[in-house]
C-alpha cells in the first residue's frame, strides 16, 4: 500500500524554466510534509518542508504548496537550473519530530542546458 | 562535521553469508533510521530506533535485525543474506524536534 505517491518517474525541463514535481498522498493523518533531493552516489539531502497548518512554504526558488483536501503537495523551482537535476523524494509523516518519514518513489528531474 | 557514517561503502556477498552495516552519527540525535532504496520502489523503511535502548519494525524488517548499541551507532545486520536483499541501504537520523531526516552516503550491496 504506497501511501505516498509520486506518479511521474521522470520530468525534463528547460533552464531557465519552471519545474514543478507533484505528490499525493492516501492517509489523511499525515501532517507533516517534507521534500529531499537525491544526487547518483549520495544520501539524500533536506530540501524544504510544510506543515499542514500552511498551504504554501518558500526558500529561494523553491516553493511547496500544500492543498490538503486534494491530499496533494507540489513543488515548484523557479527558476530552473542545470544543478537542480536530480531525483526528489517526497515524504510525509503523521507529527513532525517524532514519527517515522514515508516516501514516495521519486521523480528524476533533467534540467536541460 | 562527519554527521552521519556509514561503513561499508561498498559489499558483494554470497547468498547465506551474513555481514553487518555499521552507521554512526555525531549530532547527538535520538533516532536513528535504516531504509533500503530499490528501483522504483523510493525508500523503504527496513527498521528505526526512536530513542537509545529501543527498536522498531519499519515497512520491510524481514531478513534484517537491528541493535542500538548507544546513542551514536545504530547497526543492520543480515543474518543469511538472499540476492532480494541486493540494494542501497541508507542509515539517518534526526532529533526529536523536526521532521527532518540526515542520510549517510548509502552502501551498496550486492547479494550474488
Amino acid at each position: 500500500d504506497q501511501q505516498v505517491k509520486q506518479n511521474s518517474p521522470s520530468l525534463s525541463v528547460q533552464e531557465g524554466r519552471i519545474s514543478i514535481l507533484n505528490c499525493d498522498y492516501t492517509n489523511s493523518m499525515f501532517d507533516y510534509f517534507l521534500w529531499y533531493k537525491k544526487y547518483p552516489a549520495e544520501g539524500p539531502t533536506f530540501l524544504i518542508s510544510i506543515s499542514s497548518i500552511k498551504d504554501k512554504n518558500e526558500d529561494g526558488r523553491f516553493t511547496v504548496f500544500l492543498n490538503k483536501s486534494a491530499k496533494h503537495l507540489s513543488l515548484h523551482i523557479v527558476p530552473s537550473q542545470p544543478g537542480d537535476s536530480a531525483v526528489y523524494f517526497c515524504a510525509a509523516s503523521r507529527k513532525s519530530g517524532n514519527e517515522k518519514l514515508t516516501f514516495g518513489t521519486g521523480t528524476r528531474l533533467t534540467i536541460i542546458p | 562535521n562527519a554527521g552521519v557514517t556509514q561503513t561499508p561503502k561498498f559489499q558483494v556477498l554470497k547468498t547465506g553469508q551474513s555481514m553487518t552495516l555499521q552507521c554512526a552519527q555525531d549530532m547527538n540525535h535520538n533516532s536513528m533510521y535504516w531504509y533500503r532504496q530499490d528501483p522504483g520502489m523510493g525508500l523503504r523503511l527496513i527498521y528505526y530506533s526512536a530513542s537509545e535502548g529501543t527498536t522498531d519494525k519499519g515497512e520491510v524488517p524481514n531478513g534484517y535485525n537491528v541493535s542500538r548499541l548507544n546513542k551514536r551507532e545504530f547497526s543492520l545486520r543480515l543474518e543469511s543474506a538472499a540476492p532480494s536483499q541486493t540494494s542501497v541501504y541508507f542509515c539517518a537520523s534526526k532529533t526529536g524536534t523536526t521532521g527532518e531526516l540526515f542520510f549517510g552516503e548509502g552502501s551498496r550491496l550486492t547479494v550474488l
